[in-house]
């Protein structure tokens, strides 16, 4: 699987927009760009994922770039709650493929 | 749907001691199951990948004696973490794959077992 690279940490004030970047320059046709977060001491949750076209659900947006090299995870409306440390993971979505994560970016959403 | 339980959610045990923790899918039937751990302030490392009635596969680096992996059944995975000693404590978090979600081949996650080695 593809490697991603995130930048370790961001803030975002409560209520804004939070624009979490990531590249994924080697990414493969077949391999998915997957968001995930995990709040502290508790185990990842899915967010929301995408192959080429940007995608939307009750948590996030997932913005892709044409080329897939890179990818924006959109959390419109921040609260408290939303701070976490949040992974991007490229993966082929086939049977058996396990879950590989890096460093993450850990977001810190203020009052 | 796609719910994950692990138990215990904490445990302290005495150095030398063996742990085990438990892996349940609740709601779907998982035909692979994975195990992680998680040090502070690091992200989780991949342990070992089960698939049901067959042997783990452990990545490079853990040692299968120590870290027994039992997947016994499809909704039932258990991890033992054998003579453990004070560098094992760790969270240990488990995800369970079974041919459910958007793409059909989405990992969901437990919450999380924190295992304190004194």
């Amino acid at each position: 699987d593809a490697k991603t690279t995130q930048p370790p940490s961001m803030d975002c004030a409560e209520g804004r927009a939070a624009n979490l970047p990531c590249n994924h320059s080697t990414i493969s046709g077949n391999e998915y760009v997957y968001w995930y977060r995990q709040i502290h001491s508790q185990g990842p949750q899915y967010i929301i994922h995408g192959l080429k076209n940007n995608e939307t659900n009750e948590m996030a947006s997932l913005i892709i770039t044409e080329d897939r090299k890179s990818s924006t995870l959109i959390l419109p409306h921040a609260t408290l709650r939303d701070t976490a440390v949040y992974y991007c993971i490229v993966r082929v979505a086939v049977r058996n493929n396990d879950m590989r994560f890096g460093a993450g970016t850990r977001l810190t959403v203020k009052p | 749907g796609a719910v994950v339980s692990q138990h215990p959610s904490w445990v302290i045990c005495k150095s030398g001691t063996s742990v085990k923790i438990e892996c349940r899918s609740l709601d779907f039937q998982a035909t692979t199951m994975f195990w992680y751990r998680q040090f502070p302030k690091q992200s989780l490392m991949l342990m070992a990948t089960s698939n049901e009635g067959s042997k783990a596969t452990y990545e490079q680096g853990v040692e299968k004696d120590k870290f027994l992996i039992n997947h016994a059944s499809l909704t039932l995975s258990t991890l033992t973490v054998t003579s453990a000693h004070p560098e094992d404590s760790s969270f240990y978090i488990c995800s369970a794959m079974g041919g459910y979600g958007p793409t059909g081949n989405e990992q969901f996650f437990g919450p999380g077992t924190r295992l304190t080695v004194l």
